[in-house]
Parts: structure tokens; C-alpha cells; sequence
């Protein structure tokens, strides 16, 4: 069974760092592109960033270019997101997904900006 | 800045048939776009359903099929049920980049 469990979320003030984490477990992580993924409350999903399989190539929304960094350890089976910079519309469930052909998503992660 | 339209809310009844359909800003939406759609109910994350314009995932039901339609995506529910009610997503790809649409809240009734 395929399993993407997100962590690292929490509360940060503007302006802070946080880091989240995806662990994957039941597939071949290294053969797949990953995903961020997130969703502001009550509002639609936005697609963050992406990166092949060996870290060559990476893709970001322009919103937050400069300020977030998508990253992986296939070693450890792991996806990440650096954040820098935080703002108050970055608050959001983060979500991590494989490639839109195998179709697998995590149940997120909130991480809320605020004072 | 590219946008994704989608209606934002359809109404359908048990038993019916109902499309929603997937606009880009740039134009005509083609299988270039590798269009995926994706369904969320309240409190869950998405689950996919389709991807690269037409195929299935292998938990998609058959009644749910991809397809081109008047320039745009299009997600059609065929016999729709009552746990079909959610929002659908449609997400559309750009030179390394992917777009999400807005979303259509689809109730079923």
C-alpha cells in the first residue's frame, strides 16, 4: 500500500522558516516526480512546486519563487519543502503527491503564518 | 498569469449526467495540457480520477470519463450517485508548471 505522510506544519511568524516533510513508503520513490500541493482555507487547491527523480530539474509557482525550496533524500524516501520568508497567504494544508499518473496524495500538513 | 476556469457550482440529479469542463487564459486546451481532475469531499484531501485527458486511475469508477470537449477539458459523471457530491478540480500543465482550475462544487439532488 502506497503511504505519503506529510509532516513539519505548525504555527511561524511572518517572516519565519519552517520545513516540511513527506515520507513515502509501499513505492520506488526514486523513480517518481513529486509534488507540493496546497490549499488556503476554504478556498481551492495550488499547485506549489515539483521535481524529477534526481533533483536536476524543479519547478515553482511564481508566488513563492526565491522563498521556497523543493528538495528530496531518496536514500531516505523523502520529500521536502523549505519555506523561508513565510506571509500570512502562505497559510495552508500542504499536500504531497506523486506524478498526476500514479495518483497517490498524502493527507497534509496546516501550516498557519501568524503573529 | 494564466487562469483555469471551471463552472463553479453544477446541479445535477441521481441518476443523471452532468459535464464540467476545464478553460485556459492561453486558449484552446489540447492533450498537451495533460489535463488531470481531481475530486475532494469536505475534509479529505483530492483524489485523482483522471489524468493525461481521458485515462483512468485504476479506483476510478467507470462512471466518470476524460475527454476534449469545444476547446476546453471536460470531466463527464455518467449515472451519477449521491457520494458524487464534491468539488472537482481540473489541472492543467504549462512548460514545467501546472495550474489548478477554481474548482465546481457539484450537488447532487
Amino acid at each position: 500500500e502506497v503511504q505519503l505522510v506529510e509532516s513539519g506544519g505548525g504555527l511561524v511568524q511572518p517572516g519565519g522558516s519552517l520545513r516540511l516533510s513527506c515520507a513515502a513508503s509501499g513505492l520506488t520513490f526514486s523513480t517518481y516526480w513529486m509534488s507540493w500541493v496546497r490549499q488556503a482555507p476554504g478556498k481551492g487547491l495550488e499547485w506549489v512546486a515539483n521535481m524529477n527523480q534526481d533533483g536536476s530539474e524543479k519547478y515553482y509557482v511564481d508566488s513563492v519563487k526565491g522563498r521556497f525550496t523543493i528538495s528530496r533524500d531518496n536514500a531516505k524516501n523523502s520529500l521536502y519543502l523549505q519555506m523561508d520568508s513565510l506571509r500570512a497567504e502562505d497559510t495552508a494544508v500542504y499536500y504531497c503527491a506523486t506524478n498526476w499518473k500514479s495518483g497517490f496524495w498524502g493527507q497534509g500538513t496546516l501550516v498557519t503564518v501568524s503573529s | 498569469q494564466t487562469v483555469v476556469t471551471q463552472e463553479p457550482s453544477l446541479t445535477v440529479s441521481p441518476g443523471g449526467t452532468v459535464t464540467l469542463t476545464c478553460a485556459s487564459s492561453t486558449g484552446t486546451v489540447t492533450s498537451g495540457y495533460y489535463p488531470n481532475w481531481f475530486q475532494q469531499k469536505p475534509g479529505q484531501a483530492p483524489r485523482a480520477l483522471i489524468y493525461s485527458t481521458t485515462n483512468k486511475h485504476s479506483w476510478t469508477p467507470a462512471r466518470f470519463s476524460g475527454s476534449l470537449l469545444g476547446g476546453k477539458a471536460a470531466l463527464t459523471l455518467s449515472g451519477v450517485q449521491p457520494e458524487d457530491e464534491a468539488e472537482y478540480y481540473c489541472l492543467l500543465y504549462y512548460s514545467g508548471t501546472w495550474v489548478f482550475g477554481g474548482g465546481t462544487k457539484l450537488t447532487v439532488l
